[in-house]
């Protein structure tokens, strides 16, 4: 049961345009979500999060929106960077749990 | 700030034998983590520690696996026997309250059972 899903295990995109990464849930009861980055040979490293009652948050190139009635979420990073290029994962975790649950990834990549 | 170290680096055992992982989190994290990453997949969380207690083990298969956080520092994860299955990068991670702060990785272990 896969209630984190990460539907793109790989995007393209040049660079200097903007790049779109989508992730989906099925559990109602997560309110709190998170973006990773991971470089080969490397633990994933936190990126932004987004609590449920916010619908978008900033942060320098990344921006992630969240639509809680379609439950998904989007990291946009705007102007994509060569050394953007690397596995982003999204996880969401439920009130009080502090557990999370990791999506499958998409491989990124920014195209000089 | 000293990130989270993981030891060794990369592992590899045939099936039946043992195998212990060795994590020691960023300083003052009461909060430690083990996931499991099978290629092509996300980290998927063993068990969480807060400080030297379980908090969910949920996910651990306790007939081969278990693993112990001494003194609410360091921690060591172990298989016990190994399967093929077993083949993933074992990522250890801590938090400073295991509240709704990003966690910090290392960089992993990667195990490959032949």
């Amino acid at each position: 049961d896969q209630q984190v899903k990460q539907n793109s295990p790989s995007l393209s995109v040049q660079e200097g345009r903007i790049s779109i990464l989508n992730c989906d849930y099925t559990n109602s009861m997560f309110d709190y979500f998170l973006w990773y980055k991971k470089y080969p040979a490397e633990g994933p490293t936190f990126l932004i999060s987004i609590s449920s009652i916010k619908d978008k948050n900033e942060d320098g190139r990344f921006t992630v929106f969240l639509n809680k009635s379609a439950k998904h979420l989007s990291l946009h990073i705007v102007p994509s960077q060569p050394g953007d290029s690397a596995v982003y994962f999204c996880a969401a975790s439920e009130a009080g749990t502090y557990k999370y649950i990791f999506g499958t990834g998409t491989r990124l990549k920014v195209l000089a | 700030e000293a990130g989270v170290a993981q030891s060794p680096r990369y592992k590899i055992i045939e099936k039946r034998q043992s195998v212990a992982f060795w994590c020691n989190p960023i300083s003052g994290h009461a909060t430690l983590y083990w996931y499991q990453q099978i290629l092509g997949q996300g980290p998927k969380l063993l068990i969480q520690f807060q400080n030297n207690g379980v908090v969910d083990d949920s996910q651990l298969p306790k007939d081969r696996f278990s693993a112990e956080r001494l003194k609410g520092v360091d921690s060591t994860l172990k298989i016990q026997p190994a399967k093929l299955e077993d083949s993933a990068v074992y990522l250890c991670a801590s938090s400073s309250s295991g509240g709704i702060n990003e966690q910090f990785f290392g960089p992993g272990t990667r195990l490959t059972v032949l």
